[in-house]
């Protein structure tokens, strides 16, 4: 299995508060991905990376944030959390073939 | 723009039945196509792939075949099993990117005994 690990699995927030997901992988690849999954959605990328400091927008970026300081880490951020973003969020890694983490599951309240 | 359309589902099947989800793609190039998997609780995992017209991808019993004049990619297996049942994921990659994936909604299989 991919080493990738995301960390909270499970949190429960309330409206404007700011969330910080990880994802902390030890493949050492260039490829990090954060996706949210909804019902009737599948899933929808949100933001990805190529490298260090290198990221870019997805399909459904907005009121999301990402950083990557580091190879092995990629952090999404929430600023100010909305109902609306309560989801399944799932970090991956890879280019042609993605490797997905077991899941981050947020509940904004 | 490129997307990925795929059976409604649930499918709810009897163990040892043949299984077919279907999945149709839109592409401005030639994408590569995949099919994931995702068990209860789990993130996804790649089940199969094809990079390439005519390509026929396979794992596990199951098969799908690139069909670029049909743009189709249809999951099969001749024999489900109770382990199989999980919700099933078409998707290809897009914007000549290898790694950002467009997925389909997802289609849920329940296998009975």
């Amino acid at each position: 299995d991919a080493g990738i690990t995301q960390s909270p699995r499970h949190k429960v927030t309330e409206t404007g508060t700011p969330v910080t997901l990880r994802c902390h992988q030890t493949e050492n690849h260039r490829y990090m991905y954060w996706y949210r999954q909804d019902p009737g959605h599948g899933l929808r990328l949100i933001h990805y990376s190529y490298g260090v400091k290198d990221t870019d927008k997805g399909e459904v970026s907005d009121g999301y944030s990402v950083s990557r300081s580091k190879t092995e880490d990629f952090l999404l951020t929430l600023e100010s959390a909305t109902s609306s973003q309560t989801s399944v969020y799932f970090c991956a890694i890879g280019a042609g073939e993605l490797f997905f983490g077991e899941g981050s599951r947020l509940t904004v309240l | 723009g490129d997307s990925v359309t795929q059976m409604e589902g649930p499918v709810t099947l009897s163990e040892e039945a043949f299984l077919t989800i279907n999945c149709t793609y839109t592409a401005t190039g030639y994408p590569s196509l995949f099919w994931y998997v995702q068990y209860p609780g789990e993130g996804l995992q790649l089940l199969l792939k094809a990079t390439k017209a005519d390509d026929k991808g396979s794992n596990k019993g199951f098969e799908a075949t690139y069909r670029k004049e049909t743009t189709s990619f249809h999951l099969e297996k001749g024999s489900v099993q109770v382990s199989d049942s999980a919700v099933y994921f078409c998707a290809q990659n897009y914007g000549g990117s290898q790694g950002n994936l467009i997925f389909g909604k997802g289609t849920k299989l329940s296998v009975k005994p």
